[in-house]
């Protein structure tokens, strides 16, 4: 069964704290992103990866990171320098960086305690 | 700032009618446009793409696009209760990012 995984539903931030979204593709896609999505507003891109060990800062970078070691794999760590980290966290993948089709998986949630 | 606009709505229509949505792009160098469909709390799935100007239908669906007046639109024909959903419109610049509007919501009702 294909697609893209993205763990846990919900996280809870502390206040300091890093946090890791996980996301998982088994499509054999080449590229992966990660969006943020705030409360009426479209997505804004914070990293892409077009290959393995390869990645790209997006529009709103700061205070993200992330790491491609597997082409199956682009986990997003939510650093403590993000101050405002609440909202919705989609990962996306496509064939190729030109290859235009994005698929998205479930999404993460994340809040601040 | 590249942009893509759409009317955040909601767009009220009755059910069995054609809902309209539309969509302006501010980068000319722009190739390949997308309709994805958004429920409350769930993640985008994607509608439609649209790569030619004219018009291009799947099922009750179709995409239309004006590269001229940098403008694309998506026509829901027959509504459904079950389209009710927040619509977002996605443009590939000409540097192959996708860029986002903010989503119009539609609302069909029986």
């Amino acid at each position: 069964d294909g697609g893209i995984t993205q763990s846990p539903k919900y996280l809870f931030r502390k206040e300091g704290q890093n946090v890791t979204l996980s996301c998982e593709q088994n499509l054999n896609h080449d590229a992966m992103y990660w969006y943020r999505q705030d409360p009426g507003q479209g997505l804004r891109l914070i990293y892409y990866s077009q290959i393995v060990n390869d990645f790209q800062k997006g529009d709103i970078a700061e205070g993200y990171s992330v790491s491609r070691e597997k082409k199956e794999s682009f986990p997003l760590t939510v650093t403590s320098a993000q101050k405002n980290p609440t909202a919705f966290y989609l990962c996306a993948s496509s064939i190729g960086i030109r290859q235009e089709t994005q698929y998205f998986g479930p999404g993460t949630r994340l809040l601040v305690l | 700032q590249k942009e893509v606009e759409q009317n955040s709505g909601p767009l009220s229509v009755p059910e069995g009618a054609i809902a309209s949505l539309n969509c302006t792009y501010s980068d000319r160098g722009s190739q390949s446009f997308f309709w994805y469909r958004q429920y409350s709390g769930k993640s985008p799935e994607l509608i439609m793409s649209i790569y030619s100007n004219g018009d291009k239908e799947d099922g009750r669906f179709t995409a239309q696009l004006n590269k001229a007046s940098q403008y694309v639109s998506l026509l829901i024909r027959d509504s459904q209760p079950s389209d009710s959903a927040t619509y977002l419109c996605a443009v590939m610049d000409s540097s192959y990012k996708l860029i986002f509007g903010s989503g119009t919501r539609l609302l069909v009702r029986p």
